[in-house]
């Protein structure tokens, strides 16, 4: 498709367990980036890849969240020991440039039990 | 310290009432302010981007305006399909991210 993919849409996990979730970003899009979005809050940016570089990981909450862009495409969001306090949709952008539109995908619901 | 606030937080209209919704923002050096979308349950839906001051920027019902410290999304006769939560958002001072407002939840009903 013409649109940022994620996936799984649609995530449940046990507290402690490893989760990957993953963005197929718009083709040729080189920026790209992973939020999250709590209930009632605007999205709160985690990471941004310029490439297959994280240019700017200062979002991430704490070590146990990592993300990868190996061939400058495909991204994936790591979230180790998972906390119940994780639950959130984690949403992925993408952009042709740095301070150029972001289109989003559709979220990866994560829920926590 | 960059910030986003928007107002206000849900807005309840009837179908043809007119309205606006108003992002107030503090950063160095702005570099864009960009209005999204956001149905229930679904990624945000770029709008527009808007980079200077005096810039609108219409779309069906839709019209973003933007002045030195605030910009405005007026909505015009809106349709119950209006119904969602607007998202305005500024980049951060290294440009590596936006910085989203809690955003305005507007329902319009028929």
């Amino acid at each position: 498709g013409a649109g940022v993919s994620q996936t799984p849409s649609n995530k449940v996990t046990e507290k402690g367990k490893y989760v990957e979730l993953r963005c197929d970003p718009i083709s040729g899009h080189t920026a790209l980036y992973w939020y999250r979005q709590s209930l009632g809050q605007g999205p709160e940016f985690l990471i941004y890849f310029q490439g297959t570089g994280a240019a700017d990981d200062s979002g991430l909450p704490n070590d146990r969240f990592f993300a990868v862009r190996p061939e400058g495409s495909v991204s994936t969001l790591k979230i180790q020991r998972t906390e119940r306090g994780d639950s959130a949709m984690y949403l992925c952008a993408s952009s042709a440039s740095v301070n150029t539109e972001a289109f989003f995908g559709q979220g990866t619901r994560l829920t926590v039990v | 310290e960059d910030q986003v606030t928007q107002s206000p937080e849900a807005l309840r209209l009837q179908e043809g009432e007119s309205s606006s919704l108003n992002c107030s923002y503090t950063v160095s050096g702005l570099r864009g302010l960009f209005w999204y979308r956001q149905d229930p349950g679904k990624g945000p839906e770029f709008l527009f981007t808007l980079y200077s001051a005096g810039e609108e920027k219409e779309k069906e019902r839709l019209k973003a305006t933007l002045t030195k410290k605030e910009s405005f999304l007026h909505i015009t006769a809106p349709k119950p399909e209006d119904s969602a939560t607007y998202l305005c958002a500024v980049p951060n001072q290294a440009g590596t991210a936006l910085i989203f407002g809690k955003g305005t939840t507007l329902s319009v009903s028929s």
